[in-house]
């Protein structure tokens, strides 16, 4: 069965220092998310792509997160800079469509460490 | 912000036995989700019921919508140690296109 790849599976950086996680969907899906689930609590949406395009950032902390996918396959998330309460498993997931009923496919996640 | 709450936030059973994990939601959806996620993976889909529909089936889940009282149940009959894991709702929005999950059910098997 396709899977969601993420890397790195582990990050340990410090604080002001930048990182970034990159996410590869399954082939042919349109829609790729990208959550935060801070240990012990539920996955919180930070950004939403259909194709290239961005449908949803409003949870994005748009002053130190980035997220791009350029030709509407991979995608790459990016904080800069990292600050303590960013340490967290930043998960990412993709559907054939959005909304409706397509289940979301996750990937394992990248656990940041932020010291 | 977590729309869906689950109950209870912990849950301790032995094999053989069922679990019922319920959740709790806030506004009008047009889908409900059980997702599942062993401990350090990512989450993997469940069972995905309507707003129309009031019961489903899959295997030995079973899930139960209830929209009046904005809340369901997710039933796991015969459990097994395998089943050990965390277990979240996730509901679709009316008007929105991403899914917000709750805080998960810790669901222990003992063998």
């Amino acid at each position: 069965e396709a899977e969601v790849a993420q890397s790195p599976r582990y990050k340990i950086t410090e604080k002001s220092q930048a990182v970034a996680f990159w996410c590869d969907p399954i082939s042919g899906h349109a829609t790729l998310y990208w959550y935060r689930q801070i240990l012990g609590q539920g996955p919180e949406l930070l950004v939403q792509f259909q194709d290239e395009s961005v449908v949803d950032d409003s949870q994005l902390p748009k002053d130190r997160f980035s997220a791009e996918r350029l030709k509407g396959v991979d995608s790459t998330l990016k904080i800069q800079p990292a600050e303590l309460g960013d340490s967290a498993m930043y998960l990412c997931a993709s559907s054939l469509a959005s909304g409706q009923t397509s289940p979301l496919h996750f990937g394992n996640g990248t656990r940041l460490t932020v010291t | 912000s977590q729309q869906g709450e689950e109950d209870p936030q912990a849950l301790s059973i032995q094999e053989g036995e069922n679990a019922t994990m319920n959740c709790s939601y806030k506004t009008s959806i047009n889908n409900l989700q059980w997702y599942r996620q062993n401990s350090g993976r990512g989450l993997v889909h469940l069972i995905l019921i309507r707003s129309n529909e009031r019961e489903k089936h899959s295997g030995r889940l079973r899930v139960t919508l209830d929209t009046s009282k904005k809340s369901s149940s997710l039933l796991i009959t015969a459990s097994r140690a395998a089943d050990t894991a965390s277990y979240f709702c996730a509901t679709l929005d009316t008007g929105r296109r991403a899914l917000t999950f709750g805080s998960g059910t810790r669901l222990q098997v003992q063998p």
